[in-house]
This record gives structure tokens, C-alpha cells and sequence, in this order.
């Protein structure tokens, strides 16, 4: 059961332009949320995270909105590199542990 | 950020040989660390949950006696795949806790490629 989709496994964005990236979750009791940006063959890093306390958080080029009523969130990369062309994940915890719930991914291409 | 290290990063064997995976924090101390596969074109599975000075705990349907795993310490955990075999050929990435801002983040070491032959 995917408690966390990502519905879309790629997405094309001009250079210069707006990419977003969305994300859907099904479990109420998720309450933190954190994007990863993945390149092939290596570990996913850290990008931005969000707690169910906030809808919006901000850092730099990348912005996560958290919309709790419709449990979907979104990440904003604005203005979109060439350099940013990777398999985004998201991901979701919930305070009664430390797992984490990993979407299956989204494969963003920014074309120069 | 935190760094996570894995060694090896990737790795060929012969089938029925056991592979030992090293995941190390090497900037903080983590109690708990994480084991992770990924299959092609899906996500992240996690495997099992790594505890010094603890058994590890695995996620369901992952055989304990084929992925042994052991927190030598608070900057390192081993994963062995014991009698490898092609279906076990995959990318395996480690992950460790960290407390950010309000909650624990997790720091993913660079992954290792086992190829089984």
C-alpha cells in the first residue's frame, strides 16, 4: 500500500521556467515532509522539509507548499538549471516514529 | 549538511559469496541507522532499521538471515547479503537520522551497486 504517490513519473521544464512537483499522501498522522533530490547511482539528498505546522517554507530556488485538508504537497523550483535535472522524492513521517514513507519518484528534466 | 559515507560503492561477486556493506556517519553519532534497496523504476524500499546496541528490526517479507545487519557503533552499521545471488543484485543505500530545525532529517550515504554474478 503506497501510503505516499507520486503521480507523475516525469516532467520536462524549459530553463528559466517554473517546475512543480507534486506529491500525495494518504496517512493522516503524517505530520513532517521532506523532498530528496536523487542523481543515478548515488543516495538521495536532502532538499527542503516541512512540518504539518506550516504551509509554506522557503530556501532559495526551492519552495514546498503543504496543503493538510486535500494531504498534498508540492515542490516549487523557480528558476528551474539544467543542473536540477534529477528524480525528485518526497517523503513523510509521522510523530509516532522514524520511518520514512517514500513516494515512487519523479523524473524532472530541464531542457536548456 | 551531515555526511553519511558507504563503502563499498559498488561491488561484483560470485554468486553464493556474502558481500559486507559499510554505512558510516561520520560527522555525528546515530543510535539508529537505515537500510534502503531500490529496485529499477520504483522507490526506495526500506529494509531494516539498524540499532546500536540492539537486533536490527526488518521490514516485512526482508529475510534477517540473508541481510544481516550490525551497528558496530554510533558511526557504524553493516549490512551482509549472506549467499548472494543475481536476484539479489540491486542498489543498496543507507540512511541516517539527524535532528534539523524541529525533526530528525535523513542523511543518505551515496549508495552501493552489488552486481551478483
Amino acid at each position: 500500500d503506497q501510503q505516499v504517490k507520486q503521480n507523475s513519473p516525469s516532467l520536462s521544464v524549459q530553463e528559466g521556467r517554473i517546475s512543480i512537483l507534486n506529491c500525495d499522501y494518504t496517512n493522516s498522522m503524517f505530520d513532517y515532509f521532506l523532498w530528496y533530490k536523487k542523481y543515478p547511482a548515488e543516495g538521495p539528498t536532502f532538499l527542503i522539509s516541512i512540518s504539518s505546522i506550516k504551509d509554506k517554507n522557503e530556501d532559495g530556488r526551492f519552495t514546498v507548499f503543504l496543503n493538510k485538508s486535500a494531504k498534498h504537497l508540492s515542490l516549487h523550483i523557480v528558476p528551474s538549471q539544467p543542473g536540477d535535472s534529477a528524480v525528485y522524492f518526497c517523503a513523510a513521517s509521522a510523530n509516532t516514529g522514524n520511518q520514512f514513507y517514500f513516494g515512487t519518484g519523479t523524473s524532472l528534466t530541464v531542457i536548456p | 549538511g551531515a555526511v553519511v559515507s558507504q563503502h563499498p560503492s559498488r561491488v561484483i561477486c560470485k554468486s553464493g559469496t556474502s558481500v559486507k556493506i559499510e554505512c558510516r556517519s561520520l560527522d555525528f553519532q546515530a543510535t539508529t541507522m537505515f537500510w534502503y534497496r531500490q529496485f529499477p523504476k520504483k522507490s526506495l524500499m526500506l529494509m531494516a532499521t539498524s540499532n546500536e546496541g540492539s537486533k536490527a528490526t526488518y521490514e516485512q517479507g526482508v529475510e534477517k538471515d540473508k541481510f544481516l545487519i550490525n551497528h558496530a557503533s554510533l558511526t557504524l552499521s553493516t549490512l551482509t547479503v549472506t549467499s548472494a545471488h543475481p536476484e539479489d543484485s540491486s542498489f543498496y543505500i543507507c540512511s541516517a537520522p539527524q535532528i534539523t530545525g524541529v525533526r530528525e532529517t535523513q542523511y543518505f550515504g551515496p549508495g552501493t551497486r552489488l552486481l551478483v554474478l
